[in-house]
């Protein structure tokens, strides 16, 4: 069975930095590009950043300005993403998902997500 | 930045009936436009990829169409599990999501 497990959340003071995981299971992870995903209490989805299989190249949204750094270990079939300088707009489900095919393409399995809340 | 606009932003109708939810792209997008659907406290499905292909498991009820700027989610035959949020999202250039149309059924 294809699953994606996130870990990591919790609750962070402004500014303050955490590291979300997402362990994978159940397919070739090698094989896929990965996806973050948050969503705002009430909100929509908002598209985070994404990594190639090989983890050659990562993509962010450009709303974050560089706070957020993804990366993948293949070895341990683990995504992670460190979240820095972090905002009370941060406060979200963040949710772990895979893309269809190497690069990019359709969100085709989805992880039950991490929630993040920065407050004081 | 493309930006996807959805169509309505609620809507509210009886089991039986065709829903049809839009989607529009800021630019030419082809066809890399998918649609998920997301339950309360529940992780987004997708629901439709590349405008029009449909997704082993999910029903023939939910059928997608269009290319370029202009994309249609339908849903022939509404059944009350369909009471949900519904999200286009673009992977033409990075990715982007619409803003969601909650659907209620009465």
């Amino acid at each position: 069975e294809v699953q994606l497990l996130e870990s990591g959340g919790g609750l962070v003071q402004p500014g303050g930095s955490l590291r979300l995981s997402c362990a994978a299971s159940g397919f070739t992870f090698t094989s896929y590009a990965m996806s973050w995903v948050r969503q705002a209490p009430g909100k929509g989805l908002e598209w985070v950043s994404s990594i190639t299989a090989s983890g050659a190249d990562t993509f962010s949204a450009d709303s974050l300005k560089g706070r957020f750094t993804l990366s993948r270990d293949n070895s341990k079939n683990t995504l992670h993403l460190q979240l820095n300088s972090l905002r009370a707009e941060d406060t979200a489900i963040y949710y772990c998902a895979k893309v269809e095919f190497s690069g990019s393409g359709s969100l085709d399995v989805w992880g039950q997500g991490t929630t993040v809340t920065v407050s004081s | 930045e493309i930006v996807l606009t959805q169509f309505p932003d609620f809507q509210s109708a009886t089991p039986k009936e065709k829903v049809t939810i839009t989607c529009r792209a800021s630019q030419n997008i082809g066809t890399s436009l998918h649609w998920y659907q997301q339950k309360p406290d529940q992780s987004p499905k997708l629901l439709i990829k590349y405008a029009s292909q449909s997704i082993s498991g999910v029903p023939s009820r939910f059928s997608g169409s269009g290319s370029g700027t202009e994309f249609t989610l339908t849903i022939s035959g509404l059944e009350a599990e369909d009471a949900a949020a519904y999200y286009c999202h673009q992977t033409s250039i990075f990715h982007t999501f619409g803003q969601g149309t909650k659907l209620e059924i009465k």
